[in-house]
């Protein structure tokens, strides 16, 4: 079975441009949680879609919004880029919405902000 | 607040020896608890959860990791360290969908 894939793998941007990021989950999970991790704040949950719903959010600013499409394959977008929006962003699916299924992680895709 | 300690930075361990990558957590209520790996330039890889049961719970690679409920802890172990068990390790409390992730243990063994 196909693990989590993310696209792209790498992406350079300037302060105040948009982006979109994607994430395949594992086939037949339906739950897709975001993460941001940093060398200063570590790993922090952005939110969590379960059937193109947001049913969880962390606590980041509303610049950072995603989406759940009818495949589960699900987006973030990040807009008006900061420089500290530069991390690596992972994407976790998971067979059930919330209790004892465990995340698989994608590979993340690493965004740097010029 | 809900919160995760993995006190050492840095866990250092001859090849051959056990290791012990320690962890407390401070989550409201009885939370599912689970440990990561990750290599470098690389995602997370999943290696154990406690879920309710006999505290030691055992996962993948030889790891195993002992819950202590009136400590609130989850320290992972294994009785003999490889060289390619090298890796930052993240013990991390489920809350909700959440995984509340530490700071992170970088574990070094040397040959």
């Amino acid at each position: 079975k196909a693990g989590v894939t993310q696209t792209p793998r790498y992406l350079i941007k300037t302060r105040g441009q948009q982006v979109t990021l994607s994430c395949s989950p594992i086939s037949g999970h339906r739950s897709v949680s975001w993460y941001q991790q940093t060398p200063g704040q570590g790993l922090q949950f952005l939110f969590e879609y379960f059937s193109e719903t947001q049913r969880n959010k962390g606590n980041f600013p509303g610049r950072f919004s995603g989406r759940q499409f009818s495949n589960s394959r699900s987006e973030m977008n990040v807009s008006t880029l900061e420089l500290g929006d530069s991390a690596l962003y992972l994407c976790a699916s998971s067979q059930a919405n919330f209790g004892s299924y465990e995340q698989y992680f994608g590979p993340g895709t690493r965004l740097t902000v010029t | 607040a809900q919160s995760v300690a993995q006190p050492e930075d840095q866990v250092n361990v001859a090849e051959g020896n056990p290791l012990t990558v320690k962890c407390t957590y401070s989550v409201s209520g009885n939370p599912y608890l689970f440990w990561y790996v990750q290599y470098p330039n690389r995602g997370l890889q999943f290696l154990l959860k406690y879920i309710t049961g006999d505290n030691l719970v055992k996962g993948s690679y030889g790891f195993e990791a002992e819950f202590n409920k009136s400590q609130t802890s989850f320290h992972l172990k294994k009785p003999s360290a490889l060289v390619s068990d090298s890796a930052l390790y993240f013990c991390a409390p489920l809350l909700g969908a959440a995984l509340i992730f530490g700071k992170g243990t970088t574990l070094s063994v040397s040959s």
